[in-house]
């Protein structure tokens, strides 16, 4: 069945960096774009980044850029999210998504989901 | 950054009667507009996109509307399973997307 699982979250200190994997099954990958969300603890839900299906495009939320990087490796099915000079705040369960529209030809919503994968930042 | 708000941000409803939850966008968004639904230590569940029509396995309970900026959730006949969070996301200013604060709907 169509599957998302997400890995790689763990605690890491301030200002270290940590690698987010997302593992894809049961849909053809190389064919949607994919999102990484994220959920601080308690709170609501936050867009991260997005990149096209090919690779081409990756975009980020201002609270991430210049530190996260999205990437993508269709020949392995896997989305990743590198992260680096964490603070604090980027503590979170962080999930990765898929992008509803196949090739993204038009905007669309977020059709599957992960189970997530929490970060902690914390010295 | 369009800002989406939802309203109420807790809203107590009994089984059996209709709940309407309601989502604004600081600018037009269009109909691109989708409603998530989230449990206690669950992902997030997509169950409406383009404002009103309804994801794959979505009971049809639920029914969205609006366009624009005003959107509405309506949750027909609660089930003891819908008692969860809402979240609107809007993906007309894609490639940026922007989720509300959510709406906790719990059982009266």
């Amino acid at each position: 069945q169509v599957q998302l699982v997400e890995s790689g979250g763990g605690v890491v200190q301030p200002g270290r960096s940590l690698r987010l994997s997302c593992a894809a099954s049961g849909f053809t990958f190389s064919s949607y774009g994919m999102h990484w969300v994220r959920q601080a603890p308690g709170k609501g839900l936050e867009w991260v980044a997005v990149i096209w299906y090919d690779g081409s495009n990756k975009y980020y939320a201002d609270s991430v850029k210049g530190r996260f990087t999205i990437s993508r490796d269709n020949s392995k099915n896997t989305l990743y999210l590198q992260m680096n000079s964490l603070r604090a705040e980027d503590t979170a369960v962080y999930y990765c998504a898929r992008d509803a529209t196949i090739f993204g030809v038009v905007p669309g919503a977020f059709d599957i989901w992960g189970q997530g994968t929490m970060v902690t930042v914390s010295s | 950054e369009i800002v989406m708000t939802q309203s109420p941000a807790t809203l107590s409803v009994s089984p059996g009667e209709r709940a309407t939850l309601s989502c604004r966008a600081s600018q037009s968004v269009s109909s691109n507009l989708a409603w998530y639904q989230q449990k206690p230590g669950q992902a997030p569940r997509l169950l409406i996109y383009g404002a009103s029509t309804r994801a794959t396995g979505i009971p049809a309970r639920f029914s969205g509307s609006g366009s624009g900026t005003e959107f509405t959730l309506t949750i027909s006949s609660l089930q003891s399973e819908d008692f969860a969070v809402y979240y609107c996301q809007q993906y007309n200013n894609w490639p940026l997307y922007t989720f509300g604060q959510g709406t906790k709907l719990e059982i009266k």
